[in-house]
């Protein structure tokens, strides 16, 4: 499988906390972006990060990558109750044709 | 604002009949997009990708005759639910690469519930 897996599953934080989720994935990648999905909706473009790059940096959010472990975290610093949706990595591969897979996801609540 | 327009973003439907779903790229063309169906608190998975022009291609274990795919504009591809059973009751998406960027634009999402 070539999509990527997301842990934990489900994560309830209070506001202000951070939020920190995983991916792993299996084989080398070009690069992984993150998506969060609002309950219902669509999935929205969150950031993208280059197999070259290490860190990235988009307001309160802030992505790593580690290719010899072959994992990305996404951390959401001072979350919000907004922040409450589920978020997908997905990795994407040399001769993907553009095409996206995903994993299941981690639930994201922020509770006020 | 959105640039992948879905409709509906829900029906619901007797056993039987047919649903047609449109995505519509806004202000760009999509010679590419992507049909995902999602169950409840899973992940999305990706159906087919639709070619304008030509024909889709299917991912393994999905049924081109009971999800037909039509990409005959730029700016429109269609998924028809055909003969539809209540386990094709799920939520729709579509999305859409644009231009050169290398992230995805998704639709709303179509729920789909057949009775």
């Amino acid at each position: 499988s070539q999509q990527g897996e997301e842990d934990p599953q489900a994560l309830s934080i209070q506001e202000g906390e951070n939020a920190t989720m995983n991916c792993s994935y299996k084989t080398s990648i070009n690069n992984l972006q993150w998506y969060r999905q609002n309950s219902g909706r669509g999935l929205v473009h969150l950031i993208l990060i280059r197999s070259n790059e290490r860190e990235k940096h988009s307001g309160r959010l802030r992505v790593t990558l580690d290719t010899s472990k072959k994992s990305s975290s996404l951390l959401i610093t001072a979350s919000r109750a907004a922040d409450t949706a589920s978020y997908f990595c997905a990795p994407t591969f040399s001769g993907s044709a553009r095409q996206l897979t995903f994993g299941s996801g981690t639930q994201l609540t922020v509770l006020p | 604002g959105a640039v992948v327009s879905q409709h509906p973003s829900r029906v619901i439907c007797k056993s039987g009949t047919s649903v047609k779903i449109e995505c519509r790229s806004l202000d760009f063309q999509a010679t590419t997009m992507f049909w995902y169906r999602q169950f409840p608190k899973k992940s999305l998975m990706l159906m087919a990708t639709s070619n304008e022009g030509s024909k889709a291609t299917y991912e393994q274990g999905v049924e081109k005759d009971k999800f037909l795919i039509n990409h005959a504009s730029l700016t429109l591809s269609t998924l028809t639910v055909t003969s539809a059973h209540p386990e094709d009751s799920s939520f729709y998406i579509c999305s859409a690469p644009r231009g050169a960027e290398e992230k995805l634009f998704f639709g709303s999402g179509t729920q789909l519930s057949v009775l």
